[in-house]
């Protein structure tokens, strides 16, 4: 069985400081994992994914995540937080070759002016 | 311009009044999906297809129909709806391979059931 804990329902920062939003993981077998990014009244869109090459993976608009499977944790971080980075963040996990998709609760991000 | 589109994208209706939700995708994906969305729920999967007339039950697929007759469609179906069922849908497609394919969303389907 598969599943995925996104730890802060709500992250709020100061334009221009770091972004952090953390996930944690749970899978029977090697997990493929990504992150999605919806912004208000939107679809969702790839930010990036992780599926067995390199453990640091990067992604679309400067964010970037660590595979840590000691930790069973995909962390998504930016340097600098933007504006336009402010829209609500979804960890997204599911095992090779099972064709299931589980989604995390969601965190919204709140950039501050 | 590749796309998931999903009509209608506001509807309400009332209890029992079955009604469908199309979706179509234009990117010859075999992998089709359809989530809902609820507030401090995440998407929670209702039904999934990797095929033309393969389809597969998701994580809630109570209250749910979906037929993948054509690979470009993927209707999902409430036959009787119930307020439960109140809730933002979403459908998705990609590539078969989950390694290399990513999910491409339609804009959603914000559905009231009365």
């Amino acid at each position: 069985a598969q599943s995925v804990t996104q730890l802060d329902s709500h992250v709020s920062v100061s334009e221009g400081t770091p972004v952090l939003l953390r996930c944690n993981y749970s899978s029977s077998y090697s997990p493929s994992l990504f992150w999605y990014v919806q912004h208000p009244n939107k679809g969702l869109q790839l930010l990036l994914k992780y599926t067995s090459a390199a453990t640091l993976v990067k992604g679309i608009n400067g964010f970037e995540a660590e595979f840590k499977k000691s930790e069973t944790s995909f962390h998504l971080t930016k340097p600098s937080a933007h504006m336009s980075d402010a829209a609500e963040y979804f960890c997204v996990v599911s095992e090779r070759g099972y064709q299931k998709v589980t989604f995390g609760t969601g965190t919204k991000l709140q950039v501050i002016p | 311009e590749a796309q998931v589109t999903q009509n209608p994208r506001y509807l309400i209706t009332v209890t029992g009044k079955k009604l469908t939700v199309t979706c179509s995708q234009n990117m010859n994906h075999e992998y089709m999906s359809w989530y809902r969305q609820d507030p401090g729920l995440g998407l929670r999967q209702i039904y999934y297809s990797m095929n033309v007339e393969v389809t597969d039950k998701g994580d809630v697929p109570e209250g749910y129909k979906v037929s993948r007759k054509e690979k470009r469609n993927f209707p999902l179906i409430l036959e009787s709806p119930s307020p439960n069922q109140t809730s933002l849908y979403f459908c998705a497609s990609r590539v078969r391979d989950l390694d290399t394919g990513e999910l491409f969303f339609g804009e959603g389907s914000r559905l009231t059931v009365l």
